[in-house]
């Protein structure tokens, strides 16, 4: 049972414009949110990342939000960039050291 | 920096191979990682360690063995190797939350 859920698998959106990548989970229990990046023939790298103890994370151009009644995280990426293009991987943890994935979802940035 | 190597980056075998694939980070990190990245299926956890000689399975450990003899190396075993696993491997180490990923292996079965 896939206990976090990426349910678009593809999103592409204008250079300079904003990139929202969305990512749900079921467990509650959970209690730190990764997101990562991969582009194709590379491991996946990580990007940013949450505690629930906060509602949102900021690095640059990168946000992450947290709505843990609606158990929803979202990545923010603003401007995109054609390098931004990659798929993106959001990941949760229980407080053990496993993480669990979503299925991922393929950003494309139109120049 | 983090680095993770893994020893191959395409890898084409037989079926009914051993196929070893091997990892190696250099971080001193406790916990390494094997995963198989499949397009629609994300990232899956075939098996992971905590400490040397210790092993864990992951949600898809069948047909699949590892082993953890030093801190910095964790390898994966296909005992005998099918078209069913051809697969994108993916191996990554890891202090506490973060992981860090090798390049990963492409691995072709014919």
């Amino acid at each position: 049972d896939q206990q976090v859920k990426q349910n678009s698998p593809s999103l592409s959106v204008q250079e300079g414009r904003i990139s929202i990548l969305n990512c749900d989970y079921t467990n509650s229990m959970f209690d730190y949110f990764l997101w990562y990046k991969k582009y194709p023939a590379e491991g996946p790298t990580f990007l940013i990342s949450i505690s629930s103890i906060k509602d949102k994370n900021e690095d640059g151009r990168f946000t992450v939000f947290l709505n843990k009644s609606a158990k929803h995280l979202s990545l923010h990426i603003v401007p995109s960039q054609p390098g931004d293009s990659a798929v993106y991987f959001c990941a949760s943890t229980t407080g053990a050291n496993n993480l669990f994935f979503g299925t991922g979802t393929r950003l494309t940035v139109i120049p | 920096d983090v680095k993770v190597t893994q020893s191959s980056r395409y890898l084409v075998k037989r079926t009914g191979e051993k196929v070893f694939l091997e990892c190696v980070q250099d971080m001193d990190h406790e916990n390494m990682f094997w995963y198989r990245q499949d397009p629609g299926l994300g990232l899956r956890l075939i098996y992971f360690s905590y400490d040397v000689k210790m092993k864990e399975k992951g949600d898809i450990p069948e047909g699949y063995s590892v082993s953890r003899e030093k801190k910095e190396r964790f390898s994966l075993i296909l005992e005998s190797a099918s078209t069913n696993q051809t697969s994108m491997y993916l191996c990554a180490s890891s202090r506490h939350y973060e992981q860090y990923f090798g390049p990963g292996t492409r691995l072709t079965v014919t």
